[in-house]
């Protein structure tokens, strides 16, 4: 069964260092996400993206964040500038052209920001 | 914010019927009832969804009331593998439409 892939499972930076979190989408899908979650807290939205540019964002994704898909396969989170508040798991999520139906997520990126 | 309310935290027997309630008064006509379940910090795993008929899959059933104003997730024979925490989402039916998840209800299946 086609499943959602994220790297690294676990990645540890100092504050104010440049993060890239990579994923890649079921192959079929052309709608792409990237959810957080604060250790305790609710999964919250990020991101949507579609046919190569972000198709809405919450207030949490400010200029330190970016989305790009770089080919055809990968979709990467990147933080300029992380900061301690940045600690939590990025889930990557794609769904299929519709976009109406469900989303499948990855299993999440553990990102720690000391 | 979510627009559905669940109870914090259910249990429930190993081998029994789990039915997980969620209220969502304030449904419009055109969201869809879309239930997740997050298993310890695992990525949300889709489950079920549907509009206003009763939905079966492999995995689960769900009953929405006629008016749509709640629904219940079934889990016919829970096993220790199902205790997870669950979402119950509405969602309009819209494209690339994210979703906005509660605090969802903490099921535990007991031996």
């Amino acid at each position: 069964e086609p499943e959602v892939t994220q790297t690294p499972s676990h990645q540890v930076t100092q504050m104010g260092q440049e993060v890239i979190l990579r994923c890649v989408p079921i192959s079929n899908h052309l709608y792409f996400y990237w959810y957080r979650q604060i250790l305790g807290q609710k999964v919250e939205f990020l991101v949507s993206f579609y046919n190569n540019e972000i198709s809405e964002k919450s207030e949490i994704f400010d200029d330190q964040f970016s989305v790009e898909r770089p080919d055809g396969s990968n979709f990467t989170l990147k933080i300029r500038s992380t900061k301690l508040e940045d600690s939590a798991m990025y889930f990557c999520a794609s769904s299929d052209s519709g976009g109406y139906n469900e989303q499948f997520f990855g299993p999440g990126t553990r990102l720690t920001v000391l | 914010d979510a627009k559905t309310t669940q109870p914090p935290s259910m249990d429930c027997a190993e081998g029994r019927a789990a039915n997980l309630p969620c209220n969502h008064s304030t449904i419009s006509g055109n969201e869809y009832v879309y239930w997740y379940r997050q298993i310890h910090s695992q990525g949300p795993q889709y489950i079920i969804h549907g509009l206003k008929n009763n939905e079966t899959n492999e995995m689960a059933s769900l009953i929405i009331t006629e008016d749509r104003k709640s629904s219940t997730l079934i889990l016919p024979h829970a096993t220790l593998r199902d205790t997870a925490v669950y979402y119950c989402i509405v969602r309009p039916h819209n494209y690339g439409q994210n979703f906005v998840f509660g605090p969802g209800t903490r099921l535990s299946v007991l031996p």
